[in-house]
C-alpha cells in the first residue's frame, strides 16, 4: 500500500532561521508528483511547492525548496527565512501520473516564533 | 481567478437535518474533488468527478452520503439524515486535465450536534 509518513508532528522555528520538514513515502511505482500544502489558520489548504519524480533537480519556489531523494523515498521541504505567516499545517502528499488519488501524510504543525 | 469558492464556510445543523454544501470550481477545471478531514482520520477522498461525470466514489461513507455535479461550475455534497459523527471539515478542489495539482476550496465546518 502507499503511504506517506510525516514523523514530525510539531515543530517551532525562529523567525528568520530556517527548518526542515520531513516526509517520507512508499511506493513501488516510479512515474508520480510530490507536493507540499500549507494549511494556515484559515484552514484553507494552499499548494506550496511541487514535484515531477522524474525530475532530478529540486524545486524552489522563493523560500521554499524541497530535497528530493528519490531512491530514498524520502521529500523534505525546507523554509528559509521563516516568518511569522508560515505558521501552519504542512501536508505532504504524493499523486500517480494519470491518476487522481492523492494520498496524503498525517501534517506537522509548524510555529514560527517571534 | 477567485480559486475554488465553497458554502457557506460553517454549518451547525442538528442530528437528523439535511445538509448541502456547495462548491464552485475553478473556471476551465475539469475535475473536482470533495475531501473529509477529521483529526482521526486526516484527509480522506470522498468523490471525484470528471467532467461532471462521478468516477469514483469509493471514499462516500454511507448511503446518507450523495454528491452530484449537474454542470462544470457547481457541485453539491448532501448528507441526509446529519449524525454528530459527521462532524469535520469538508474540502471541494479542482484540478485542470493533465495537470496533476489540485486546489483546494476554503473548506467547510460542520458542526452536527
Amino acid at each position: 500500500a502507499q503511504t506517506v509518513t510525516q514523523s514530525q508532528p510539531e515543530m517551532s522555528v525562529q523567525e528568520a532561521e530556517t527548518v526542515t520538514l520531513s516526509c517520507t513515502y512508499d511506493t513501488s511505482e516510479n512515474n508520480y508528483y510530490l507536493f507540499w500544502y500549507k494549511q494556515p489558520p484559515s484552514r484553507q489548504m494552499i499548494l506550496v511547492i511541487r514535484q515531477e519524480a522524474y525530475k532530478q533537480q529540486n524545486a524552489t519556489e522563493n523560500r521554499f525548496s524541497v530535497n528530493f531523494q528519490k531512491a530514498a523515498k524520502s521529500f523534505s521541504l525546507k523554509i528559509s527565512d521563516s516568518q511569522l505567516g508560515d505558521t501552519a499545517m504542512y501536508f505532504c502528499a504524493f499523486v500517480f501520473s494519470g491518476t487522481y488519488k492523492y494520498i496524503f501524510g498525517t501534517g506537522t504543525r509548524l510555529k514560527v516564533l517571534a | 481567478d477567485a480559486g475554488v469558492i465553497q458554502s457557506p464556510r460553517h454549518e451547525v445543523t442538528e442530528m437528523g437535518q439535511e445538509v448541502t454544501l456547495r462548491c464552485k470550481p475553478i473556471s476551465g477545471h475539469n475535475s473536482l474533488f470533495w475531501y473529509r478531514q477529521t483529526m482521526m482520520r486526516g484527509l480522506e477522498l470522498l468523490i471525484y468527478f470528471n467532467n461532471n461525470v462521478p468516477i469514483d466514489d469509493s471514499g462516500m461513507p454511507e448511503d446518507r452520503f450523495s454528491a452530484k455535479m449537474p454542470n462544470a461550475s457547481f457541485s453539491t455534497l448532501k448528507i441526509q439524515p446529519s449524525e454528530p459523527r459527521d462532524s469535520a471539515v469538508y474540502f471541494c478542489a479542482s484540478s485542470l486535465k493533465g495537470m496533476p495539482e489540485a486546489f483546494f476550496g476554503q473548506g467547510t465546518r460542520l458542526t452536527v450536534v
